[in-house]
């Protein structure tokens, strides 16, 4: 059963517009999400994160949305940049357990068009 | 501190052989995750260990394969008898005990290609 899911397998927009990057879950335990970027041949590298106690969290280009009630979250770029071309993982986790393992969705490969 | 360290990062073995990995976690991390990554999909867990301790392994992990990390720092993963089916990327993470517990640190990998 696929608890994180990317439905896109791949978005492709223009430098300088918006990227907008979806996720879903089903596990209600889930109380922490992440996003990670990824590039070929390289390990994940964590991009931003947001806690189920708030709605949206914000670093400089990128914003995380998170709908609770939909248990949807969405991972704004804005403005787009070719070199945010990569492949970009939805993760969540639950913080009452005590592994915190990750569980990642499929990913969504993204690419800026210049 | 450079990061969490992986060794081999490419790896070409013939089936039925053994293949040993090995992660360097970054040092004051006391958590350390293995994962795995086959084409079109997102990384799977595969086993966490707090310190030395091994407390958790996925069913995924079969008995073909083992994990251990010695005196809480570094970590090997072992699979023996290698089937192509085993063909992926291995992920180490590792991560504190602090705030930011849930945030894993990843190392770049070790690409297994099973002949």
């Amino acid at each position: 059963d696929q608890q994180v899911k990317q439905n896109s397998p791949s978005l492709s927009v223009q430098e300088g517009r918006i990227s907008i990057l979806n996720c879903d879950y089903t596990n209600s335990m889930f109380d922490y999400f992440l996003w990670y970027k990824k590039y070929p041949a390289e390990g994940p590298t964590f991009l931003i994160s947001i806690s189920s106690i708030k709605d949206k969290n914000e670093d400089g280009r990128f914003t995380v949305f998170l709908n609770k009630s939909a248990k949807h979250l969405s991972l704004h770029i804005v403005p787009s940049q070719p070199g945010d071309s990569a492949v970009y993982f939805c993760a969540a986790t639950g913080s009452g357990g005590s592994n915190y393992k990750l569980t990642f969705g499929k990913g969504t490969l993204l690419t800026v068009n210049p | 501190d450079t990061g969490v360290s992986q060794d081999p990062r490419h790896k070409i073995t013939k089936r039925g052989q053994n293949v040993t990995f090995r992660c360097d976690p970054i040092s004051e991390h006391n958590r350390l995750y293995w994962y795995r990554q086959t084409l079109g999909q997102g990384p799977e867990f595969l086993t966490y260990f707090q310190n030395e301790a091994q407390l958790e392994k996925s069913r995924l992990l079969s008995d073909r394969f083992s994990a251990e990390r010695p005196k809480g720092s570094f970590s090997t993963l072992e699979i023996q008898r290698t089937e192509q089916g085993d063909s992926a990327m291995y992920l180490c993470a590792s991560s504190s005990s602090g705030g930011d517990r849930m945030l894993h640190t990843f190392g770049s990998g070790t690409r297994l290609t099973v002949v």
